[in-house]
């Protein structure tokens, strides 16, 4: 089936530096994928959709300087978090819409701990 | 705005049968999801229903009503490795391969 590989699977970063959450499709070309963010017993909120090769649309709320994504291909998306602080402190999950075999599939996430 | 409602926790034995149930309210409709989701763990895709009527695969069905904004996903025969949160998603945009929107999701706590 497709498959997602994100990485880091866990980072602990110093306040004010940047994090770079990756996101690979494997053996599907991921057109659309959606960025994540869930806090503790909370649900997943979406923070944003990046379609490969153009500006990511972002939610409402989330900003855009401050979560960075880029789309540069069919089979990778990136996240990174700029200027980290504590209360970014989350779990970040990527999905990739697999327009062939239908679906979306998730990748296995990442915990953000700031420091 | 958009709205998704799903109760916070069940618990129930194991073998019994637990029925989730999900209502929503969004501006639009292309498709719900089901998803399982163990704690620190991605989530993974249960099942999809996008006209009414139930949709059943193995031990876990899901029903779909679109007049009512409701749906439902049953576990039969729980085994406690079903202890886990389940969520509910709607794709509210025409946009087949759009976003989707998650409810808060239920814990279900599956006891000996």
């Amino acid at each position: 089936g497709a498959v997602v590989s994100q990485h880091p699977s866990w980072v602990i970063c110093k306040s004010g530096t940047s994090v770079k959450i990756e996101c690979r499709s494997l053996d599907f070309q991921a057109t659309t994928m959606f960025w994540y963010r869930q806090f503790p017993k909370q649900s997943l909120m979406l923070m944003a959709t990046s379609n490969e090769g153009s500006k990511a649309t972002y939610e409402q709320g989330v900003e855009k300087d401050k979560f960075l994504i880029n789309h540069a291909s069919l089979t990778l998306s990136t996240l990174t978090v700029t200027s980290a602080h504590p209360e970014d402190s989350s779990f970040y999950i990527c999905s990739a819409a697999d327009r062939v075999l239908g679906g979306y599939t998730f990748g296995s996430g990442t915990r953000l701990t700031v420091v | 705005g958009q709205n998704i409602d799903q109760p916070t926790e069940m618990t129930a034995t194991e073998g019994a049968i637990v029925q989730i149930n999900c209502t929503y309210q969004t501006s639009g409709f292309n498709g719900l999801f089901w998803y399982q989701q163990h704690a620190g763990e991605a989530p993974t895709f249960l099942s999809y229903n996008v006209l009414d009527g139930l949709e059943e695969k193995g031990r876990f069905s899901s029903f779909l009503s679109r007049s009512k904004g409701y749906s439902y996903l049953l576990l039969k025969e729980l085994q406690m490795k079903d202890s886990a949160s389940y969520l509910c998603a709607v794709r509210d945009t025409t946009d087949s391969w759009g976003k989707l929107q998650f409810g808060a999701g239920t814990q279900v706590v599956v006891t000996p």
